[in-house]
């Protein structure tokens, strides 16, 4: 089965802990993403990874720190997190960096911080 | 900065109904590329149907279709023959054709197909 795949689904933890969440697509795309989906359903771009290099960086936290082992995965690590950080984080694909390429979506990670 | 805006927060049809979803952007790019995704209850948001600005054709795709209007900046969806399956939010999404460019999303406006 070729998709996006994230872990964990859920995740529920409390105010000043570190938290990682996994992406891995396996689609052969070069370019991958990260957004983040409050409770309003808005969806807003973080990172923009292409062949394991950042491409673009929101104006994102420090505490949100991507990190890319190869061009197949994707993750996030938020450390030290905060109540505005509970959202739905989505990880997604495209074939590559170009502009017409439509993105491919993982199932989300929902972040609950208590 | 690039801008998509989705004035209809909720649209409710019947069935076999044909709808149409709003969506108006705002770019200084002379290129550039539209799309529509959809969400659905259990939160997995698939891409539909994609207009590039060079093209005049409105896009169809299966009972996905656009009406592209260049010059007010406007991309509708339209959706024919609704099935109760199409109910799901959906979002207009616009990218730039620069490097760099990112994908920007309107708000969402939620589909209701009833019986």
């Amino acid at each position: 089965e070729t998709a996006v795949f994230q872990t964990p689904n859920y995740h529920v933890t409390q105010v000043g802990n570190e938290v990682s969440f996994n992406c891995k697509q396996t689609l052969g795309h070069d370019t991958m993403y990260w957004y983040k989906q409050d409770s309003k359903k808005l969806l807003k771009i973080m990172f923009s990874y292409n062949n394991k290099q950042l491409i673009v960086n929101e104006t994102v936290p420090r505490r949100f720190s991507p990190q890319s082992s190869d061009k197949a995965h994707l993750n996030l690590r938020i450390k030290s997190v905060e109540p505005e950080d509970s959202a739905v984080y989505l990880c997604a694909s495209s074939l590559n960096w170009g502009s017409s390429y439509e993105q491919y979506f993982g199932p989300g990670t929902r972040l609950t911080v208590l | 900065a690039q801008k998509v805006t989705q004035t209809q927060t909720s649209i409710s049809v019947v069935e076999k109904t044909t709808v149409t979803m709003d969506c108006v952007y705002e770019t200084r790019d002379s290129s550039y590329f539209l799309f529509w995704y959809k969400q659905t209850a259990s939160g997995e948001i698939v891409f539909l149907i994609r207009q590039d600005s060079y093209k005049k054709e409105n896009a169809t795709v299966g009972h996905y279709s656009l009406n592209f209007q260049k010059p007010k900046s406007s991309i509708g969806l339209i959706i024919t023959a609704t099935q109760i399956e199409d109910s799901a939010v959906y979002f207009c999404a616009m990218r730039d054709g620069g490097t760099g460019s990112k994908l920007s999303f309107g708000k969402g406006a939620k589909l209701t197909v009833s019986p």
